[in-house]
């Protein structure tokens, strides 16, 4: 399975932008790039997804290398409620059930 | 369209006792996973089900856990003879066409064995 890595935490100021960087070196033509964030006390939460294009929805953007080897989850501005782990998640197109969550980074957004 | 449903939300089980643990998935979704999530850890993968099938349990520990997904009602995941080891959350998802460009969670149920 291609792996994924994340720093262990992130610290971010409130309003201010967040890059949470991913590497997966490993990555195959079929992954799809993931990012899923967990809040504290709650079930995972999808946040965006791509597979080479840049991607933005009104939760965050997605900037992807062009290699594919490393991905970028876009906070433009950063509020107390974005204080969650976040996970990077490659995931085959053809084998659905295999979304492998790692340990993420957590992040802590200071006021 | 209400969310995907778990519960309990908390349960308490007595080392040897039997959890079951209710997954009700979004309207219209056909499949179900279940992970687990260990105190300051990530979440594991369990298995993944269709309705009345199960398509991958590799994650499922081969002893004392079974999940199942009947036609009608709610997936279930089974723990019996719990041991304190089993403590953790337990979190559903739900996929609406086994395509898996989003899944949706559940709250989680909580797991403690005492």
């Amino acid at each position: 399975d291609a792996k994924t890595t994340q720093p262990n935490s992130m610290e971010s100021n409130e309003e201010e932008p967040v890059h949470l960087p991913c590497n997966h070196s490993t990555i195959s033509g079929t992954d799809y790039i993931h990012w899923y964030r967990q809040l504290p006390s709650q079930g995972p939460e999808y946040v965006i997804h791509g597979l080479t294009s840049n991607v933005n929805n009104r939760m965050a953007s997605l900037a992807i290398a062009e290699d594919r080897k490393s991905s970028t989850l876009i906070l433009h501005r950063a509020t107390l409620r974005d204080a969650a782990v976040y996970y990077c998640i490659l995931r085959e197109t053809y084998n659905n059930n295999d979304m492998r969550f790692g340990a993420g980074t957590r992040l802590t957004v200071k006021p | 369209n209400a969310g995907v449903m778990q519960n309990p939300r908390h349960l308490v089980r007595r080392r040897g006792q039997e959890a079951r643990l209710r997954c009700s998935p979004m309207k219209g979704h056909s499949h179900v996973y279940w992970y687990r999530q260990l105190p300051e850890e990530g979440l594991k993968f369990m298995v993944y089900l269709q309705k009345e099938n199960i398509i991958d349990e590799s994650g499922m520990p081969k002893e004392r856990f079974s999940a199942e997904f009947p036609k009608e009602g709610p997936s279930i995941l089974r723990i019996q003879q719990v041991v304190r080891g089993d403590s953790a959350a337990y979190f559903c998802a739900s996929d609406p066409d086994g395509i898996g460009n989003t899944i949706y969670f559940g709250e989680g149920s909580w797991l403690t064995v005492v």
